[in-house]
């Protein structure tokens, strides 16, 4: 069975300083990792996906992820925080057909 | 640009009543969801559907049937709604395919409230 951990439920950082999100997963199979924002009353958008071609992986808005497969973790992570950048994110693993997703990060930004 | 399209942004219904969901696609993708999601739940997948007629139950089907008549269309019922179904619903759609990672892509949800 496979799981996503969240470790954060909030997270709060000061425009332009740096974001960490922080996801581990555990899965059966060489996963699909995936992480995607959601602004309020807004829908899912893809932010970056890894696909097992390289483990650091570029998306859009500036944000980055590494896939660590010794430490099962895929954290997300941007050098400089934008007032824009406040939202939900999710971390899903899939696998086998299955899409499982994180409980969700709230990301603060304060000027 | 995929465009995942519900039929409605806020839904407010009584409890007992019947409720349908509509979610349309445009990109031709097999691949249909419905997810509800709910403050610190997460997204939790309800049902999904690989084809036209057919459906599989996700991880709470329960008080849930679905409906997909034609491959652009995916419908979510609440055959008599309760209020513990008050929740924001989301639908997507991927594609699949050798070499495809089947991203979803995401409708913009539709808030139901029961009362």
């Amino acid at each position: 069975a496979q799981s996503v951990t969240q470790l954060d439920s909030h997270v709060s950082v000061s425009e332009g300083t740096p974001v960490l999100l922080r996801c581990n997963y555990s899965s059966s199979y060489s996963p699909s990792l995936f992480w995607y924002v959601q602004h309020p009353n807004k829908g899912l958008q893809l932010l970056l996906k890894y696909t097992s071609a390289a483990t650091l992986v570029k998306g859009i808005n500036g944000f980055e992820a590494e896939f660590k497969k010794s430490e099962t973790s895929f954290h997300l992570t941007k050098p400089s925080a934008h007032m824009s950048d406040a939202a939900e994110y999710f971390c899903v693993v899939r696998d086998a057909g299955k899409s499982t997703f994180g409980d969700g990060t709230t990301l603060t930004v304060k000027p | 640009d995929v465009k995942v399209t519900q039929s409605s942004r806020y839904l407010v219904k009584r409890t007992g009543e019947k409720v349908f969901l509509e979610c349309v696609q445009d990109m031709d993708h097999e691949n249909m969801f419905w997810y509800r999601q709910d403050p610190g739940l997460g997204l939790r997948l309800i049902y999904f559907s690989y084809d036209v007629k057919m459906k599989e139950k996700g991880d709470i089907p329960e008080g849930y049937s679905v409906s997909r008549e034609k491959k652009e269309r995916f419908s979510l019922i609440l055959e008599s709604a309760s209020t513990n179904q008050t929740s924001m619903y989301l639908c997507a759609s991927s594609v699949t395919g050798t070499g495809y990672v089947d991203e979803q892509y995401f409708g913009p949800g539709t808030r139901l409230t029961v009362t």
